[in-house]
């Protein structure tokens, strides 16, 4: 069973703050890192799918990075806004084929 | 543009009953995974399949099984519900990610809320 951690498990945030949240994945056999957006009642949404070591991929507020040979990526969101509000989630792709395994996610909460 | 579609969205089992959560995707997408979701367990993957005819058992199987009889349907069974089986289970589908492929990473459904009492 991979291990793929997140942390922190939830955030509380003001509106306007910028915020970033940690996923950590085994750094062999490698292939891809997924982040989903979730929002309560819908169903996950792909924000990013990651292959390289140093990519970094932006999505409007939300960008994410990747370091492949210590095993772990970074998403930040600038100036929160409270529609941010979501679990956010990332999945570790190996090289041995499509499955993804998921982290916990982090639940982000942003007050207006 | 539906996507991912999965019924019920809720549903109540006495425990030992059975039933069928069906999955449905218009994307032609080969390969289609089932996850149930749990509270601080995130999504754990109970059966998935490559394509037609196949299946294959994930991190968490025992209690289910599935059938992909056809390209865009993946059905999953509870032939015996225990209320260890009690979650949301959700379906995903999506392209083959693999090398020279644009990996677009999954899409799911909505979800299904499964109490067994």
């Amino acid at each position: 069973i991979l291990n793929v951690e997140q942390s922190p498990q939830s955030l509380h945030v003001q509106e306007g703050d910028s915020t970033n949240f940690t996923c950590s994945f085994p750094s062999s056999n490698f292939y891809a890192l997924h982040w989903y957006r979730w929002e309560t009642a819908k169903s996950p949404e792909a924000l990013f799918v990651m292959t390289l070591n140093g990519d970094e991929k932006k999505k409007g507020r939300i960008s994410a990075t990747l370091n492949t040979k210590e095993g772990y990526s970074y998403l930040y969101i600038k100036g929160s806004q409270p529609e941010d509000s979501a679990t956010y989630l990332c999945a570790f792709q190996s090289n041995a084929g499509n499955m993804l395994t998921f982290g916990g996610g982090t639940r982000l909460m942003v007050k207006p | 543009n539906a996507g991912v579609t999965q019924t019920p969205k809720f549903r109540v089992l006495k425990t030992g009953q059975s039933m069928t959560l069906l999955c449905a995707q218009d994307m032609n997408h080969e390969y289609m995974y089932w996850y149930r979701q749990d509270p601080g367990m995130g999504l754990r993957l109970i059966h998935y399949s490559v394509g037609e005819g196949t299946t294959a058992k994930g991190e968490v199987p025992d209690g289910y099984n599935v059938s992909r009889l056809k390209k865009q349907n993946f059905l999953l069974g509870l032939e015996s519900a225990a209320p260890s089986q009690t979650s949301v289970y959700f379906c995903a589908s999506s392209y083959s990610m693999g090398q020279g492929a644009t990996n677009y990473g999954y899409t799911f459904g909505s979800g299904t809320r499964l109490t067994v009492v």
